[in-house]
């Protein structure tokens, strides 16, 4: 069966350190993979996806970015966060290419920028 | 552009009572609409999905959503509601957009179960 996995859970971390948030999936090849955000009363922003290794597409422009150095790993990384930046970030993965194909997420990260 | 609108941030029921959670979606092609359930600092679970066939879809834990074209609706309910289904529901609605799924979620229903 597949898993999606998260870490760290939860992170507290000053304004303009750097960020690394990763996302792993086990049970599965070459899933799509989504990072969504999760602000107070705003639901679920896509943040990037990825259709393989090195293919990273954004929905946001902003200071956060993302990698796929490996077919089932996914990683959001920012060099200096902000205050804004504050929120529970959300990995998910989903099948090939098909609207009908549900995504399955993560626990999750709770990321608060103090 | 396909969208979401969920009516009501906020729903209470009585335990036992009826529940009903709002979704209207707007989407230029045959939609594909999943209602998503998420219980505090988790990740979303589905609960059940429309794609096509039978307009009324059961779910997970006695929940089911009736697709309803001429409305552009798609509402989530469960008979009797259990202290146990308190929670934040999400309606979305998918579609391939650049060559990947594009699922748009609406801004969700926390759903309060009154003992």
């Amino acid at each position: 069966s597949q898993t999606i996995h998260q870490w760290p859970a939860t992170l507290v971390q000053p304004v303009g350190s750097p960020l690394s948030l990763e996302c792993t999936v086990e049970g599965t090849s070459n899933p799509n993979l989504y990072w969504y955000r999760q602000a107070a009363g705003r639901g679920l922003q896509l943040l990037f996806y990825s259709v393989g290794i090195g293919q990273i597409s954004s929905e946001v422009p902003q200071n956060l970015s993302a990698s796929r150095p490996q077919d089932r790993q996914f990683i959001l990384s920012s060099k200096k966060l902000l205050l804004s930046d504050s929120g529970f970030y959300l990995c998910a993965w989903s099948g090939t290419a098909s609207s009908y194909n549900e995504q399955f997420f993560g626990p999750g990260t709770r990321l608060t920028v103090l | 552009a396909q969208s979401v609108t969920q009516l009501g941030s906020h729903v209470s029921v009585s335990e036992g009572a009826l529940v009903l959670l709002r979704c209207n979606y707007s989407s230029s092609v045959p939609p594909y609409l999943f209602w998503y359930v998420q219980y505090p600092n988790q990740g979303l679970q589905l609960l059940l999905k429309y794609t096509t066939g039978a307009t009324l879809v059961k779910g997970i834990n006695g929940f089911e959503a009736e697709f309803k074209k001429s409305e552009t609706s798609f509402h989530l309910t469960k008979p009797s509601a259990h202290m146990s289904d308190a929670a934040e529901y999400f309606c979305a609605v998918s579609e391939i957009s650049g060559g990947y799924q594009k699922v748009t979620f609406g801004t969700g229903t926390k759903l309060q179960v009154i003992p």
